[in-house]
């Protein structure tokens, strides 16, 4: 089955800075990869996510790449803010109906003021 | 987005006891998924809650275990049976509305602490 891979586990970067996380995944028929935001005792909140039929995605101060040759996806966050704070889980689904989705094991991103 | 709310919130349970979660939809849904969150983890799919017919498992998990309920469109309860502390985890519903964007919702989630 699928298994997505995720670094790095924690990311600490000064406010104002970029912030970027990789993920790979092993199925080469995985064509959604959706990126969440966990905020601490809260439910996981779906902030962007691509399809395969693209290279990249931006909303704001987010964007995804994907490259499926390397399968590899990263998430990016520019201009950081305190809010950002989080745990962030990328994601792939691993069969063409799009609708079970195996999760990464996550990222903490700390923002330092 | 689908308004996903879970009950109860949080639950302090026995050892050998059971406990039944509920998750409510305010919109027909196709996809209903069970997931377990264990403490400072990711994400791990329990099981695909089908309507009309069984639950679809993933490994490791069983059905005398995780027992299933989908009703209808809008609604499922989860069960966790025969607890042990290992079963001490939040567990939380998604929905996939089936719309073009294949978007996942969850609901808030349930804690469950078993002592």
């Amino acid at each position: 089955g699928e298994n997505v891979e995720q670094h790095p586990s924690t990311l600490s970067v000064q406010e104002g800075d970029s912030a970027v996380i990789k993920c790979t995944y092993s199925d080469s028929a995985s064509n959604y990869f959706p990126w969440y935001k966990q905020e601490l005792g809260k439910r996981p909140q779906l902030i962007i996510d691509i399809r395969s039929n693209v290279g990249e995605k931006k909303d704001q101060r987010i964007a995804v790449t994907l490259n499926k040759t390397a399968k590899h996806f990263s998430l990016h966050i520019t201009e950081t803010q305190p809010e950002d704070s989080a745990v962030y889980f990328c994601a792939a689904s691993p069969d063409s109906s799009a609708s079970k989705i195996i999760f990464g094991s996550g990222t903490r991103l700390s923002i330092r003021p | 987005s689908a308004v996903i709310s879970q009950k109860p919130s949080r639950d302090i349970c026995q050892r050998g006891t059971s406990l039944t979660i509920q998750c409510q939809v305010d919109s027909q849904v196709t996809m209903m998924f069970w997931y377990r969150q264990q403490p400072g983890q990711s994400l791990t799919l329990i099981a695909t809650a089908n309507q009309g017919s069984e639950a679809t498992y993933e490994s490791g998990f069983v059905i005398d275990k995780f027992p299933i309920s989908r009703p209808n469109l809008t609604f499922s309860t989860l069960t966790v049976s025969n607890m042990s502390p290992e079963d001490s985890s939040i567990y939380l519903c998604s929905v996939y509305t089936g719309q073009a964007a294949y978007e996942q919702y969850f609901g808030p989630g349930t804690r469950l602490t078993v002592t």
